[in-house]
């Protein structure tokens, strides 16, 4: 059974920082891209970042680029969203989600549970 | 990247169909066959229903169906239950390594 753990999420002040990580297991991690999607409250999806299953292609919302940096540990099954600069806007549910084997993949087939980031002074 | 167009709202009654349509361009939806479905109850993860426009992964209902025509696709629930009370979501791959959402529908089962 595919599993993808949230952790990492809280409360930051605006321009903080935060390390997002997904626990992964059920799966061949290695061989799968990865990706972050959030949900401000009462809002939609909102795709943040992807990236590959070996980690070189990566890609950024425009509303992150800059900002945040994705990353994986395939020895350890895990993703990582480092994020900087905090704003209000980034104030969300994240949720971790697996992609598909090719590329930074097109679908999320399996998502988290989500972890809560807030941002506020 | 602008997101996909989704109404508000449907609803339908128990066994009835409703359809959900998902408006894009020819820079998304309408270039691409990998338009995607998600199902959200309130509280929970988003949930996979529907990936390269009209496959099932497995375990999902055949009364949910996927389709596309132009630059608008669509989520057909024939059959409504009330379990398939739900927000509903679309996703489309954009070029670059990009995917957009629409911004949601409400089902209301009746």
């Amino acid at each position: 059974e595919v599993q993808l753990v949230e952790s990492g999420g809280g409360l930051v002040q605006p321009g903080g920082s935060l390390r997002l990580s997904c626990a992964a297991s059920g799966f061949t991690f290695s061989t799968y891209s990865m990706h972050w999607v959030r949900q401000a409250p009462g809002k939609g999806l909102e795709y943040v970042s992807a990236i590959s299953s070996n980690g070189d292609n990566t890609h950024y919302a425009n509303s992150v680029k800059g900002r945040f940096t994705i990353s994986r540990d395939n020895s350890k099954n895990t993703l990582f969203l480092q994020m900087g600069s905090l704003r209000d806007e980034d104030m969300a549910v994240y949720y971790c989600a697996r992609g598909g084997p090719l590329g930074t993949g097109t679908t999320s087939y399996y998502w988290g549970q989500g972890t809560l980031v807030t941002v506020s002074s | 990247q602008s997101a996909l167009t989704q109404p508000p709202s449907a609803s339908g009654s128990p066994g009835q169909s409703v359809t959900i349509s998902c408006t894009g361009t020819s820079s998304d939806v309408g270039g691409y066959n990998y338009v995607s479905w998600y199902q959200q109850h309130p509280g929970k993860a988003p949930k996979l229903m529907i990936y390269d426009v009209n496959k099932r992964p497995s375990g999902v209902p055949d009364r949910f169906s996927g389709s596309k025509s132009g630059n608008t696709a669509s989520l057909t629930v024939s059959g409504l239950q009330a379990e398939d009370e739900a927000d509903y979501y679309c996703s489309s791959y954009a070029g670059s390594n990009n995917v957009v959402f629409g911004g949601g529908t409400k089902l209301t089962v009746l």
